[in-house]
């Protein structure tokens, strides 16, 4: 069973195309998160929920809008998407709003040409 | 805030050899620390971690201890192997938690 699992593992597609990522965890965790991973592998959180309620909001352009329908679960859609958008999306969660090590998703390859 | 620097890659190694990953931290407080592993095409995986001052991690052979004197929590391994090739990142909460600082990652790459 994966724990935290994240879809579509790649996705290819052009500028100015919107486009969704969705995550699930099974681990009965409060607190869910989206990290961005840039090309020289350097990770930097998005955004933080905890029971479905928005916690951190890292001045992402808000082209990006994250929803939580419940705490098992984290969509990230992404607007008018632009070439620098280009990265690995990671999903995690945690239990305790972070104070606990949190459990990561594959990842999704996000390539906008 | 609290932050996390972490020594530049890539390190390069042979089969065997002795491994050290450099991790300093700031934090206010004593935050859990963490060593995180990326296998190529991967997500993160917890590799070890540490929630006081002098706690040890350790797994797969890998170890790393919380030192609040000199603020770091260097990962080490004796003797790595090729299969150990990958990113490694040391994280830490910040205060008020909701998210894992991580440093920049250390690329290392192990040859036969």
């Amino acid at each position: 069973d994966t724990a935290v699992s994240q879809t579509p593992k790649y996705l290819v597609t052009q500028m100015g195309n919107d486009k969704s990522i969705k995550c699930e965890q099974n681990l009965g965790h409060d607190t869910m998160y989206w990290y961005k991973q840039d090309s020289k592998k350097f990770l930097k959180i998005m955004f933080s929920y905890n029971n479905k309620e928005l916690i951190i909001n890292e001045t992402v352009p808000n082209r990006f809008s994250p929803k939580s329908p419940d705490k098992a679960h984290l969509n990230l859609h992404i607007n008018s998407l632009e070439l620098g958008d280009s990265a690995v999306y990671f999903c995690a969660s945690s239990q305790g709003r972070g104070r606990t090590e949190a459990f990561f998703g594959q990842g999704t390859r996000l390539t906008v040409v | 805030g609290n932050s996390v620097t972490q020594m530049e890659g890539p390190v390069t190694l042979s089969e065997e050899a002795f491994l050290t990953i450099n991790c300093t931290y700031t934090a206010t407080g004593y935050p859990s620390l963490f060593w995180y592993v990326q296998y190529p095409g991967e997500g993160l995986q917890l590799l070890l971690k540490a929630t006081k001052a002098d706690d040890k991690g350790s797994n797969k052979g890998f170890e790393a201890t919380y030192r609040k004197e000199t603020t770091s929590f260097h990962l080490e391994k004796g003797s790595v192997q090729v299969s150990d090739s990958a990113v490694y990142f040391c994280a830490l909460p910040p205060g008020g938690y909701n998210k894992l600082i991580f440093g920049a990652g250390t690329r290392l790459a192990v040859h036969p």
